[in-house]
């Protein structure tokens, strides 16, 4: 049974923090990464993909990728109140080609 | 150009009725996928279908749960005898291209349909 493993958190952090948010998956295999942001009640919304070992930045936001530890990351800079939510990580099944999701990591980001 | 669009938003049923839920994919876009997110938990693969044949549906229950996508109007995804178990988030995504590989720029998801069963 491959699996992608979050934290459920709540992950607190003040406002103008780093939040750093981890995910680890056990499909060796695996090429595509994806963390995705979901407000209470709302839908995912796609904010990051990362394919390649290292650090791939989009404004406020970092993903990191250790495809050796099997480990990836989502960085938050200047974190803000609108920024609480939970962050679900995806991973790509090398097998089947479909996404596996975490269960997600809630962040709240106190003012 | 609209998203993907599902409906109802909310869905009460009691024990033993059908749901009935729909998923009308992004213009353009043929096929469609459903994910089920039960409370605290991630997001599950269901069912991945194309215009008028379902392509992998491991995902799926082997009983009551059963989808399809006709060649005209949304997909539907039909659950029947609902036990209290179901009720969950059931969202749907949609692609215009020929896999259940999310691509390059993920998934769009639709804006889902919360089921209660009471």
């Amino acid at each position: 049974q491959k699996e992608v493993e979050q934290n459920s958190g709540p992950l607190s952090v003040p406002e103008g923090a780093i939040a750093s948010l981890n995910c680890t998956y056990s499909d060796r295999g695996s090429q595509s990464f994806f963390w995705y942001r979901q407000y209470s009640g709302k839908s995912p919304e796609l904010i990051m993909f990362i394919y390649s070992n290292g650090d791939k930045e989009d404004g406020r936001f970092t993903a990191q990728l250790n495809k050796a530890s099997q480990y990836v990351s989502l960085l938050i800079r200047d974190s803000q109140p609108s920024d609480s939510a939970t962050y679900l990580c995806a991973v790509v099944d090398s097998g089947t080609y479909k996404y596996i999701f975490g269960t997600g990591t809630r962040l709240k980001v106190l003012a | 150009n609209a998203g993907v669009m599902q409906n109802p938003r909310h869905l009460v049923r009691r024990r033993g009725q059908e749901a009935r839920l729909r998923c009308s994919p992004m213009k353009g876009h043929s096929h469609v996928y459903w994910y089920r997110q039960l409370p605290e938990e991630g997001l599950k693969f269901m069912v991945y279908l194309q215009k008028e044949n379902i392509i992998d549906e491991s995902g799926m229950p082997k009983e009551r749960f059963s989808a399809e996508f006709p060649k005209e109007g949304p997909s539907i995804l039909r659950i029947q005898q609902v036990v209290r178990g179901d009720s969950a988030a059931y969202f749907c995504a949609s692609s215009s291209t020929g896999t259940a590989v999310p691509g390059r720029s993920g998934y769009t998801f639709g804006s889902g349909t919360r089921l209660t069963v009471v």
